[in-house]
């Protein structure tokens, strides 16, 4: 079955630092890989995905994450974070072909990110 | 702008209680999605419906049905709510066939059963 692993639950970076939020799925296919942010209070926004193509993907808000197929992991990185980064990053894997309205996505339990100024 | 709306951003029920939660989105998307956010879990999917009257079971659909009588509505009934289901509820929506599969989200309804 489909899974993913985030395996840091809370990260603290001070502003300016560089971020890097680990993820792990389990997949016996080639995964469709996202990674969602939710700020305090708000629903679940994409920050970017991966299908195929370049395993370097970038995304919203300064965001990239990059595909190592070898390691089944889907890093989230940026190289300098801000305060309003502060949230919580979910990272999730399409399970099914993802072409039919049936295809589900797996979230993982997601890594709070706190900032400090 | 794209938008997913719920009925309610707090509620507080009691135990027994008949629950509804409202979900519409204003996008003409055929997909529509309830989850359950819980702190350690991420998001786990209740039921999801690919088109209006049609829905399919998620992985925890149980305590749950749901209701999709027009495309931009997408209702979670609770029948006897239990404190169990105390969580925050996610509503999305997805377009058919989209090349980017993107959900959109609301905001969340945070439900507490007392």
């Amino acid at each position: 079955a489909q899974s993913v692993t985030q395996p840091d639950i809370h990260i603290t970076v001070s502003e300016g630092a560089s971020l890097e939020l680990r993820c792990n799925y389990s997949y016996g296919a080639t995964p469709y890989l996202f990674w969602y942010v939710q700020s305090p209070g708000q629903g679940l926004q994409l920050l970017l995905k991966y299908f195929s193509g370049d395993t370097l993907v970038q995304g919203i808000k300064g965001f990239e994450a990059e595909f190592k197929r070898s390691q089944s992991s889907f890093n989230l990185r940026k190289p300098s974070v801000h305060w309003s980064d502060a949230a919580e990053y979910f990272c999730a894997v399409g399970a099914g072909a993802m072409k039919t309205s049936y295809d589900k996505v797996i979230f993982g339990p997601g890594t709070s990110l706190s900032v400090i100024p | 702008d794209v938008k997913v709306t719920q009925s309610s951003r707090y509620l507080v029920k009691r135990t027994g209680e008949k629950v509804f939660l409202e979900c519409v989105q204003d996008m003409d998307h055929e997909n529509m999605f309830w989850y359950r956010q819980d702190p350690g879990l991420g998001l786990r999917l209740i039921y999801f419906s690919y088109d209006v009257k049609m829905k399919e079971k998620g992985d925890i659909p149980e305590g749950y049905s749901v209701s999709r009588e027009k495309k931009e509505r997408f209702s979670l009934i609770l029948e006897s709510a239990s404190t169990n289901q105390t969580s925050m509820y996610l509503c999305a929506s997805r377009r058919e066939w989209a090349l980017n599969y993107e959900q959109y989200f609301g905001p969340g309804t945070r439900l507490t059963v007392t």
